[in-house]
């Protein structure tokens, strides 16, 4: 029973460019979460999606950051026009079901050069 | 604003020896506080998790303590081990979003 998994594990994008973060969730799993980790820091809540569904972005930055959970695929975090504030380990967790223990993947390491 | 403080930010603990790491809140709204494991490179595991109607919690050699009127908690682990080094989180859970705290950097040194 494969985990979350997220992809890629290392990112590295000049400022300016765009950056996108795959996240497949657990098998049966339908909601997802993406939260960002700074260096030294704990974990921050960004969004909260289900299947086609935003249900939170509370944590989103108002712009350049955008998230989507289509019907079919990995769940997708977008980062445009990236600067360097925007380095970062962004993790993705999902659960079955609202309220259900959230399981997270391994992460995506994003550097801005 | 920090909701989650976390203490302390490193710790170091002798194998055998008690490793403790504390966590207070603000917000009585959160209805569920798990513990997370983090190794290097890795994303957060679930190690433990309560409820704020259990005043203590235990799963082999972790155990959480909870104060529900200082509103606080605590992690214990109990006979520590060099494996056990990493990085540990406290979060406090309202709906769907968690609120983690700073993060703990545990040594369990031989």
């Amino acid at each position: 029973n494969a985990g979350v998994m997220q992809n890629p594990r290392h990112l590295v994008r000049r400022r300016g460019q765009e950056a996108r973060l795959r996240c497949s969730p657990m098998k049966g799993h339908s909601h997802v979460y993406w939260y960002r980790q700074l260096p030294e820091e704990g974990l921050k809540f960004m969004v909260y999606l289900q299947k086609e569904n935003i249900i939170d972005e509370s944590g989103m930055p108002k712009e350049r950051f955008s998230a989507e959970f289509p019907k079919e695929g990995p769940s997708i975090l977008r980062i445009q026009q990236v600067v360097r504030g925007d380095s970062a380990a962004y993790f993705c967790a999902s659960s079955p079901s609202a309220g259900h223990e959230q399981y997270f993947g391994p992460g995506t390491r994003l550097t801005v050069t | 604003q920090q909701q989650v403080k976390q203490s302390p930010q490193s710790l170091i603990v002798q194998k055998g020896g008690i490793s403790i790491i504390n966590c207070a809140y603000e917000n009585t709204a959160f209805d569920y506080f798990p513990w997370y494991q983090q190794f290097p490179g890795k994303g957060p595991a679930l190690l433990i998790a309560i409820r704020p109607d259990v005043s203590e919690k235990k799963e082999g050699r972790f155990t959480i303590s909870f104060n529900k009127s200082a509103k606080q908690f605590s992690l214990h682990i109990m006979d520590s081990q060099p494996g056990d080094s990493a990085t540990y989180f406290c979060a406090a859970r309202r709906g769907n979003k968690l609120t983690f705290g700073t993060g703990t950097q545990l040594k369990v040194e031989l």
